[in-house]
C-alpha cells in the first residue's frame, strides 16, 4: 500500500514564525501537491512537483514555498506564518503525469497560526 | 481553465438506500479524468472511483458506481446501500490534459446516513 505521512497532525505556531511541513511517500511516486482545504473552498492547490528540485506554482503560492531536494519527499515552508493561513495542510502524490493517475493524500496537517 | 460544481451543500440518506451526488464539470482539455473521494470525520482524503473521458461505459467500484454524462458534463456518484460508515464529505475532482496534472477539487458535500 502506499503510505504518505505528514511530520504532524496538530501544530501551533505564532504569527511571524517560519513553519515546515514535512510530507513523505514510500512508493517512489513521481508527483507530489500541497493542498489547503478551508470550510466552504475545498481543497486547494498551493504548490506541485514532478521532479526532484522541480516546482510549480498552484492556484494559490502566495506566502508559501516548497522544496523537493529528494524525490520521496516535499515540503512547504511558511516563510512567515500569518493568521489567514490557520488551516488544514493535505500533502498526495501520484505516481506519474497522465490524466487516470489517482493521487494518494497523507492525514494532513491542522496548522493554528495564533 | 476547469471549474468543478457540487451543488449540494448537505445530503441525508436512510441506510440500506441508494443516494447520488452531484458533479457537474468545465473544461476545454481534449482529455480528463473525473475522480471522488471520501473524507470521514478523521480527515483523510480517500479514492473511491475514477472515470476516464474516453471512457465508454460507466465505473463501478462495489456500491459506488459513477453515472458518467459526457455532453451534459456531469459525474454524479451512486452509493447503493448506504451504510452509517458512508456518512462523510465526498469531493468529486478533475485532472486535465492540458491542465498539469493536478487535482481540481469542487466545494464537497456533506452525507449524512441515519438509521
Amino acid at each position: 500500500d502506499v503510505k504518505v505521512t505528514q511530520s504532524s497532525r496538530y501544530l501551533v505556531k505564532r504569527t511571524g514564525e517560519k513553519v515546515f511541513l514535512e510530507c513523505v511517500q514510500d512508493m517512489d511516486h513521481e508527483n507530489m501537491f500541497w493542498y489547503r482545504q478551508d470550510p466552504g473552498l475545498g481543497l486547494r492547490l498551493i504548490y506541485f512537483s514532478y521532479d526532484v528540485k522541480m516546482k510549480e506554482k498552484g492556484d494559490i503560492p502566495e506566502g508559501y514555498s516548497v522544496s523537493r531536494e529528494k524525490k520521496e519527499r516535499f515540503s512547504l515552508i511558511l516563510e512567515s506564518a500569518s493568521t489567514n493561513q490557520t488551516s488544514m495542510y493535505l500533502c498526495a502524490s501520484s505516481l506519474g503525469r497522465d490524466i487516470y493517475y489517482e493521487q494518494y493524500f497523507g492525514p494532513g496537517t491542522r496548522l493554528t497560526v495564533t | 481553465a476547469q471549474k468543478i460544481t457540487q451543488t449540494q451543500p448537505g445530503m441525508f440518506v436512510q441506510e440500506k438506500e441508494a443516494v447520488t451526488l452531484d458533479c457537474t464539470y468545465d473544461t476545454s482539455d481534449p482529455s480528463y479524468g473525473l475522480f471522488w473521494y471520501k473524507q470521514p470525520s478523521s480527515g483523510e482524503m480517500i479514492f473511491l472511483i475514477y472515470q476516464g473521458s474516453y471512457d465508454q461505459q460507466n465505473a463501478t467500484e462495489g456500491r459506488y458506481s459513477l453515472n458518467f454524462q459526457k455532453a451534459r458534463k456531469s459525474a454524479n456518484l451512486v452509493i447503493s446501500a448506504s451504510q452509517l460508515g458512508d456518512s462523510a464529505m465526498y469531493f468529486c475532482a478533475m485532472v486535465g490534459s492540458n491542465s498539469g496534472y493536478a487535482l481540481n477539487f469542487g466545494k464537497g458535500t456533506s452525507l449524512l446516513v441515519t438509521p
